[in-house]
């Protein structure tokens, strides 16, 4: 059975400090890992979304990588602001179907 | 475009009762998924369509639990009778064909408190 963690729970740091969210599974067999932020009250927005075959991916201040073969994922953010507190979800998807097992997510505050 | 539409946005019903969920999909997109939100299970895919058809049903907690979609742009989240476990954010969501993004759109929710 899949499972998803995500460390820390919490995170609160300076704006301007780059930081890294974690994110690991235990089934390496994944089709794919997405990225998710969730503010306060909304639904979930897609950040980034990196293919089983891939390595990372980048948009932005941002940078996804994925290791398969470890189950691990981690989201860089460079150059904290205080637009990007909010909860960031990680998400597994599994081959054959749309199966997608969520972490619990890691929720971040950048104070100005 | 407006985006995944979820109505109502908040839900307050006494136990016992039935409660109905509605989403409108972004129009073109063909998977239409339907998750719940806690605090002590995360987020959980409860059932999702592709063209209308139910695909995968099996995170619907119970029979209480029923889910259609009569139309590309429409689907409904039922549940019968409602207990105050069932208190949660309910999420529809939908995305493209294959042949585009594979990324889902979620909507704003559906805050269900059941009393």
């Amino acid at each position: 059975k899949q499972e998803v963690t995500q460390i820390p729970a919490a995170l609160s740091v300076p704006e301007g400090e780059n930081l890294v969210l974690n994110c690991s599974f235990t089934d390496s067999a994944i089709y794919n890992l997405q990225w998710f932020r969730q503010d306060p009250g909304k639904g979930l927005t897609s950040l980034l979304l990196i293919q089983s075959s891939q390595r990372e991916q980048t948009s932005g201040r941002l940078n996804a990588s994925l290791d398969k073969s470890s189950g691990r994922s981690t989201l860089y953010i460079a150059a904290s602001q205080p637009g990007d507190s909010a909860t960031y979800l990680c998400a597994v998807r599994r081959p054959g179907g749309f199966k997608t097992i969520f972490g619990a997510g890691t929720r971040l505050f950048v104070k100005a | 475009d407006a985006g995944v539409i979820q109505s109502p946005r908040h839900e307050v019903t006494e136990m016992g009762q039935e409660v109905t969920l509605r989403c409108k999909p972004i129009s073109g997109h063909d998977y239409l998924f339907w998750y719940r939100q806690t605090m002590m299970r995360g987020l959980e895919l409860l059932i999702y369509f592709n063209n209308n058809v139910p695909i995968d049903d099996s995170g619907m907690p119970e029979d209480r639990f029923s889910a259609k979609m009569p139309n590309a742009s429409f689907s409904t989240l039922k549940i019968q009778p409602s207990e105050p476990r069932d208190s949660a954010v309910y999420f529809c969501a939908s995305r493209h064909p294959p042949s585009g993004q594979e990324t889902q759109y979620f909507g704003p929710g559906t805050r269900l408190l059941v009393l």
